[in-house]
C-alpha cells in the first residue's frame, strides 16, 4: 500500500512553532497516523498519534484534516534540541511493527 | 516510559568475524522484538520480527543465515551478524513491543548499535 509523503527538509527558527506536513491520502478507516522522530545517532522515539480527532500530548499537537488525507505535526516552540528526523506513519493499530519512510529532517536554527 | 536498552553501543570488529548485539527490555515482557537496520543518510530499514520462543521472521531480501536471532526470553533478543563484511556496518537498533501498555504507543525503541566493521 502507499506509504505517506514528507518534505525532505525543513527549517524552523528557535522559539517559533515548527509545522511539519504529511500527505496520506491512501489511508484507510481504520487506520491511526503516528509520527515519531530521531535525534541523530539516537533510537527513534514516539511523540503523538490519532484516528480523525487533533491531539495534543507535552511534546506536540497533531491535526488531521477532516477527508483525513493529511496531517501537521505541531512543535509549538521549537528548541534546538527539536532537530530531528520526523517520521510520519500509518497503521492499524499500536500492535503493528513500524514501517518507516524518508521523513522529514527539521533544522531548528538559532 | 518503558525502556529498552542495547549492548554494546558501538562496536568495532575485523572482516570475517561474528558480532553478538542483545537488545533487552527493561521493565517489561516483550514477547516481540523487531530489529533494524540504519545506513548513514538513510531511514530505518526493518529487517526482522522476532518472537520469543519462536523463530524470527525476516523481511525480503534480509538473509536469515547472516542475521540470526534469537529470542529465548520475554526480556532479551540477540542478533549476531555472521562473519561480518564491511558492508555490514550500519547502526543497528532494535524495539520491544510492551502489550501491557494502553494509550500512546507499544513499541519501544533502543538507542542503537554502531558497527564498524574493518
Amino acid at each position: 500500500d502507499a506509504k505517506t509523503t514528507q518534505p525532505t527538509s525543513m527549517d524552523c527558527a528557535e522559539g517559533r512553532a515548527a509545522n511539519l506536513p504529511c500527505n496520506h491520502s491512501t489511508i484507510s478507516g481504520n487506520e491511526y497516523v503516528y509520527w515519531y522522530r530521531q535525534i541523530h545517532s539516537q533510537g527513534p522515539q514516539y511523540i503523538i498519534h490519532g484516528l480523525k480527532n487533533n491531539e495534543t500530548n507535552e511534546m506536540a499537537s497533531l491535526i488531521i484534516t477532516e477527508d483525513r488525507k493529511s496531517s501537521t505535526l505541531i512543535l509549538p516552540h521549537a528548541t534546538l534540541r527539536d532537530t530531528a528526523v520526523y517520521y510520519c506513519i500509518k497503521r492499524e493499530t499500536s500492535y503493528d511493527k513500524v514501517i518507516f519512510g524518508p521523513g522529514t529532517s527539521l533544522s531548528v536554527i538559532p | 516510559g518503558a525502556v529498552v536498552s542495547q549492548h554494546p553501543s558501538r562496536v568495532i570488529c575485523k572482516s570475517g568475524t561474528s558480532v553478538k548485539i542483545e537488545c533487552r527490555s527493561l521493565d517489561f515482557q516483550a514477547t516481540t522484538m523487531f530489529w533494524y537496520r540504519q545506513f548513514p543518510k538513510q531511514s530505518l530499514m526493518l529487517m526482522a520480527t522476532s518472537n520469543e520462543g519462536s523463530k524470527a521472521t525476516y523481511e525480503q531480501g534480509v538473509e536469515k543465515d547472516k542475521f540470526l536471532i534469537n529470542h529465548a526470553s520475554l526480556t532479551l533478543s540477540t542478533l549476531t551478524v555472521t562473519s561480518a563484511h564491511p558492508e555490514d556496518s550500519s547502526f543497528y537498533i532494535c524495539s520491544a513491543r510492551d502489550l501491557s501498555r494502553t494509550g500512546s504507543d507499544t513499541q519501544y525503541f533502543g538507542p542503537g548499535t554502531r558497527l564498524t566493521v574493518l
